[in-house]
């Protein structure tokens, strides 16, 4: 079945560091895949996706670009705040089937940048 | 995109009761999805509400311990049944749409559950 491996965390950064955090993944056919972020205390946002290979999602200064060759989705950022500090989820949705919508998550990393 | 509540937003319930949790969203949606993360874990989808018919349930998941209803676009409910302490996790209602140029998932704020 479909699968998301994040790195390991937690990550600790100074602020204005810069931030990889790495996602490969599992899946048949072409899925869309995502980062999503959760702020301490909040529900889960949006944060970017790609929806085919080759595409860059890009959103508040963060990057991740679908590598279908390397079944990756690493999220970049070039300097990071301390309002990043967050917990970050990579997912895939399943471009179809009997899970048609199914979003598989990424065990998650926690991500704090101190001053 | 769509604005999705959830009632109650936390609670605290008694071993072997059962909670019902409310989802609420601001418009037509295809699709409903209810999530659980338990403590420091990821997501796991329970299952999907489909509107009109019974829910999709996943792998390790099952109606008797979460009925789920959708009685139609805007509104689902599930309920967690005769709970105890290992039911304690956050869960989550999405929303999102089949087809179309949107494959985006939104999530609602979540309804944190102690069991005591």
């Amino acid at each position: 079945g479909d699968s998301v491996t994040q790195m390991e965390g937690p990550v600790t950064l100074s602020e204005e560091a810069f931030l990889t955090i790495n996602c490969t993944y599992t899946a048949t056919g072409y899925p869309s895949l995502f980062w999503y972020v959760q702020y301490p205390g909040e529900g889960l946002q949006l944060l970017l996706k790609a929806t085919k290979a080759d595409d860059k999602g890009s959103n508040k200064g963060f990057e991740a670009t679908y590598r279908k060759e390397t079944t990756s989705f690493h999220l970049e950022k070039g300097s990071v705040q301390v309002s990043d500090s967050a917990v970050y989820f990579c997912a895939l949705r399943d471009a179809g089937g009997t899970s048609y919508g199914k979003l598989t998550f990424g065990q998650g990393t926690i991500l704090t940048v101190h001053p | 995109s769509a604005v999705i509540s959830q009632k109650p937003s936390r609670d605290i319930c008694q071993r072997g009761t059962s909670l019902t949790i409310q989802c609420q969203v601001d418009s037509q949606v295809t699709m409903m999805f209810w999530y659980r993360q338990q403590p420091g874990q990821s997501l796991t989808l329970i299952a999907t509400a489909n509107q009109g018919s019974e829910a999709t349930y996943e792998s390790g998941f099952v109606i008797d311990k979460f009925p789920i209803s959708r009685p139609n676009l805007t509104f689902s409910t599930l309920t967690v049944s005769n709970m105890s302490p290992e039911d304690s996790s956050i869960y989550l209602c999405s929303v999102g749409w089949s087809g179309g140029a949107s494959d985006t998932q939104y999530f609602g704020p979540g309804t944190r559950l102690t069991v005591l």
